[in-house]
């Protein structure tokens, strides 16, 4: 595809009832990445997957949050019984290969904004 | 993992000013590479320097990396209205993260 896409766009959700976010990579990327921005604040690491490997999920902050990646194409990150501290932007990245120390660009989607009433 | 520390949080200029971001580090790094982000939305990469690299040019930006100060600058020059976004360093350490600074708010008003 042209880029990263994200939906929905916009969530408002209650309290303790589930959400799904989806991220679309760009065609040919085998690598995908979750971050979390609070309001006025930095992004935050939650998860990566590259191809069939095993998910990095050292940055998810509570066995509430949940990533799947099937192979090199759509990601989808739970958050099961939300609370009010999970209202954030979340954003999905991904890059052709892993980045970090390899030095790849990050190409972002335009973000799920979460609110949890 | 360590975390970049942008400065100044907030940054308000004039257009046709050159406006100057700084990002400080504690730890080595391969790269660092700094992203602007529009309205809290998608961040866009600009510009990525390797660990042995001084200087680094794109169009009106320019970077600079200095690893015995372990710091880096983003020079914006001619700044325009467009500018105005929040503008992050990324540092690409020794694992497959890319950890990102709090940003700078650059303001450039007409």
């Amino acid at each position: 595809g042209a880029g990263v896409s994200q939906s929905p766009s916009n969530k408002v959700t209650e309290k303790g009832k589930d959400v799904e976010l989806r991220c679309d990579p760009i065609s040919g990327h085998t690598a995908l990445y979750w971050y979390r921005q609070r309001l006025g604040q930095g992004l935050e690491f939650l998860i990566y997957f590259q191809g069939n490997s095993a998910p990095d999920k050292s940055g998810l902050p509570s066995d509430r949050f949940s990533a799947e990646r099937t192979g090199e194409s759509v990601s989808t990150l739970t958050i099961q019984r939300t609370q009010q501290e999970d209202s954030a932007v979340y954003l999905c990245a991904s890059s052709r290969v892993l980045a970090g120390v390899r030095g790849e660009t990050q190409y972002f989607g335009p973000g799920t904004r979460l609110l949890v009433l | 993992s360590q975390q970049g520390e942008e400065d100044p949080q907030a940054l308000s200029i004039q257009e046709g000013e050159n406006a100057t971001m700084n990002c400080s580090y504690k730890t080595s790094i391969n790269n660092l590479q700094w992203y602007r982000q529009n309205s809290g939305r998608g961040l866009v990469h600009l510009i990525l320097i390797r660990s042995n690299e001084r200087e680094k040019h794109s169009g009106r930006l320019r970077v600079t990396l200095d690893t015995s100060k372990k710091s880096s600058s983003l020079l914006i020059t001619a700044s325009r209205a467009a500018d105005t976004a929040s503008y992050f360093c990324a540092l690409g350490g020794s694992n497959y993260k890319l950890t990102f600074g709090k940003g700078t708010l650059l303001t450039v008003n007409p």
